[in-house]
């Protein structure tokens, strides 16, 4: 079975500072996806970004950018010039490629200050 | 529809009643999914539906839990005979096939709390 693992359930950062959520997991699959996705009070969760895991290019977008260490079974999210929107809860997400389920982590609280 | 929608967005009920939660897909979606969130934790999958097929029922924690999806679109997670620790927010995502990279697309939710 798939585990994912997100060791810091909360995290605060000033506006316009970079901030990185960590994310390990636990699989003997190969060939599987990971993604971000943002959890806002509103309680809709919104895909951040995402992963495969057969390229070893990291996955950009925009602010949003990941370091992915295939080997250590680590995804970390790295938020660059974070804004005040940018407060959500944010979960690590794991799929493999023979799956539709999605298994996430617990989730990091993350908070920008003004 | 713009997005998924599910109803009602918070349902208090009592030990022991049954409670019915709805989820509206994205039109043309064929892929469903239901989660559970509990206090703290991430999301936990139920159940899947993919078009025709039988669904993948087994994140379901309990026979009390049970879903159904009429007509291909509109989906009702039924509760039955509620327990306390049933209590959680009911999440719900469609995609428009099951393939890996399609984006499950998130409703708002139904609160659930078992009194």
């Amino acid at each position: 079975a798939q585990t994912v693992t997100q060791s810091q359930p909360e995290m605060s950062v000033q506006e316009a500072e970079t901030v990185t959520l960590s994310c390990t997991y636990d699989t003997s699959e190969n060939n599987y996806y990971l993604f971000w996705y943002k959890q806002p009070p509103s309680r809709q969760m919104i895909l951040v970004i995402r992963q495969e895991a057969y390229k070893q290019q990291n996955a950009t977008e925009n602010r949003f950018s990941v370091n992915f260490q295939k080997a250590a079974k680590s995804f970390s999210l790295k938020i660059s010039d974070s804004q005040l929107g940018d407060t959500a809860m944010y979960f690590c997400a794991f799929i493999q490629t023979s799956g539709s389920r999605l298994t996430f982590g617990e989730g990091t609280q993350l908070t920008v200050n003004p | 529809g713009a997005g998924v929608s599910q109803s009602p967005s918070n349902k208090v009920t009592e030990k022991g009643k049954d409670v019915e939660l709805r989820c509206d897909p994205i039109s043309g979606h064929t892929a469903l999914y239901w989660y559970r969130q509990s206090l703290g934790q991430g999301l936990e999958f139920l159940i899947y539906f993919q078009g025709n097929s039988a669904p993948d029922k087994s994140g379901l924690p309990s026979d009390r839990f049970s879903a159904e999806r009429t007509g291909g679109s509109v989906s009702t997670l039924t509760i039955q005979r509620t327990q306390q620790e049933d209590s959680a927010v009911y999440l719900c995502a469609s995609s428009s096939s099951s393939g890996i990279l399609d984006t499950q697309y998130f409703g708002p939710g139904t609160r659930l709390t078992v009194l």
